[in-house]
């Protein structure tokens, strides 16, 4: 079975101090990984995404993340943190079984939380 | 890029009723869209699976009967709440997959806040 983990409930940082928000991931073969942002009461913004290539991705709104198959992880990262990044951070990695081909399995998620 | 229109933002409805949530992918053909429910601070689950023109794959412990949802065409898909209690209240968000570059994107709508009176 595969699965995907975010190990950190909350993250706190300080405004212009490095961002990281922990996934690691359990997939049979290639992993499709998936990162996310949700600001309250809305929807899911797409941040990146990692489907082969490059193990830095590098994504919208300054964000990169680092795709690393020995760890199984693929931690989101910003070099200096803003305020208005305070959200909800979502990994997700894509279905690659039979039942689950397709469909997005999501970590539980990690608030991050920017103080000024 | 990809965008998604959910609507209604919100809603509120009395016990018993049923309310319907659109879900439109506005740039792109949908023939796959997801139906995910989330609950305070938690993470999203998966209802249902939408394909055009064929009936909806539910998970498991989901009521189809409860949770109706129609893809009539590739860029709706709407899910009804039928005979909505407050149990149901919850916040509801649709996803439609595209494919573009090569490989396939999920892209989500700003979500739907049911509650149920």
């Amino acid at each position: 079975a595969q699965s995907v983990a975010q190990p950190e409930d909350q993250v706190n940082v300080a405004e212009g101090n490095p961002l990281t928000v922990k996934c690691t991931y359990s997939v049979s073969g290639n992993p499709y990984l998936f990162w996310y942002v949700q600001y309250p009461n809305r929807g899911l913004q797409f941040l990146l995404k990692y489907i082969t290539g490059d193990n830095l991705v590098k994504g919208s709104y300054g964000f990169e993340a680092e795709f690393n198959k020995s760890q199984t992880s693929f931690h989101l990262k910003k070099p200096s943190a803003l305020v208005s990044d305070s959200a909800l951070y979502f990994c997700a990695v894509r279905g690659m079984t039979t039942d689950s081909w397709g469909k997005l399995q999501f970590g539980a998620g990690t608030q991050v939380v920017v103080t000024p | 890029g990809a965008v998604v229109s959910q609507h209604p933002s919100w809603v509120i409805c009395k016990s018993g009723t049923s309310v319907k949530i659109e879900c439109r992918s506005l740039d792109f053909q949908a023939t796959t869209m997801f139906w995910y429910r989330q609950f305070p601070k938690q993470s999203l689950m998966l209802m249902a699976t939408s394909n055009e023109g064929s009936k909806a794959t539910y998970e498991q412990g989901v009521e189809k009967d409860k949770f109706l949802i129609n893809h009539a065409s590739l860029t709706l898909s709407t899910l009804t709440v039928t005979s909505a209690h407050p149990e149901d209240s919850s916040f509801y968000i649709c996803s439609a997959r595209d494919y573009r570059g090569g490989t396939y994107g999920y892209t989500f709508g700003s979500g739907t806040r049911l509650t149920v009176v």
